[in-house]
């Protein structure tokens, strides 16, 4: 079946680090969305990518969609205590018209202060 | 709030009991999917719904899972004779567009299920 895979699964970071998590679908997505899920919280809409080769940005945070859309990647630049947290990308199945999404399992991001 | 609602919080059951959950979407979505998130991983599609229609079911993982929603509105996940693997947290997302495609999902906080 589909699989949705994250890179890394942790990353420590100093604060005013950057910081790259990468996602890699086995199949090609019809989207990418992006959540945030803080610590004990739930998942939280982030942003929705549809086209090929897609960059949108959101103040620090810059979002791209692969030529090939079975590729994603998220950059924080300068990342801040606020930014902890597990970023999860999900992808939609190309054929699939439900919404299901298949999600990776995650990149947890700690920032020291 | 406006936001996605789920009861209980936290449930504890002891293994073999019935368990059931509540999701209550956003008013006015018409699409609502049931994950299940176990601990360091990301959640994992269980069932969606559109309206009342349960369109798929296609991760629920045994016929102990059911899901339903009466009413195209309220929806609620009861698992029978409750195992332990099945302890993890159950999200409950709702989204606005009829298809669910393309459309952000608002996640209620979830019920974490303990099975001992």
């Amino acid at each position: 079946g589909q699989q949705v895979m994250q890179i890394p699964q942790y990353q420590h970071v100093q604060e005013g680090e950057d910081f790259t998590t990468y996602c890699n679908s086995s199949t090609t997505l019809s989207n990418i969305q992006w959540y945030k899920q803080r610590p004990g919280g739930h998942p939280v809409f982030l942003i929705q990518l549809v086209k090929s080769g897609e960059v949108k940005k959101q103040k620090r945070l810059t979002f791209q969609f692969g030529e090939a859309k079975k590729n994603s990647s998220l950059h924080i630049t300068a990342t801040q205590t606020t930014d902890v947290g597990t970023y999860f990308c999900a992808g939609e199945g190309g054929s699939s018209n439900t919404g299901k999404l298949i999600f990776g399992q995650g990149t947890t991001l700690q920032v020291k202060p | 709030g406006a936001g996605v609602s789920q009861s209980p919080r936290y449930k504890v059951a002891k293994r073999g009991q019935d368990v059931a959950l509540r999701c209550d979407p956003i008013s006015g979505h018409v699409s609502l999917f049931w994950y299940q998130q176990a601990l360091g991983q990301g959640p994992e599609f269980l069932t969606y719904f559109q309206n009342e229609a349960q369109l798929d079911k296609s991760g629920l993982p045994s016929d102990r899972f059911f899901a339903e929603r009466p009413e195209g509105s309220v929806s609620t996940l009861k698992i029978q004779r409750t195992q332990q693997e099945d302890s993890a947290v159950y999200l409950c997302a709702s989204s606005l567009w009829r298809s669910g495609g393309n459309q952000p999902q608002h996640f209620g906080d979830g019920t974490r299920l303990s099975i001992l």
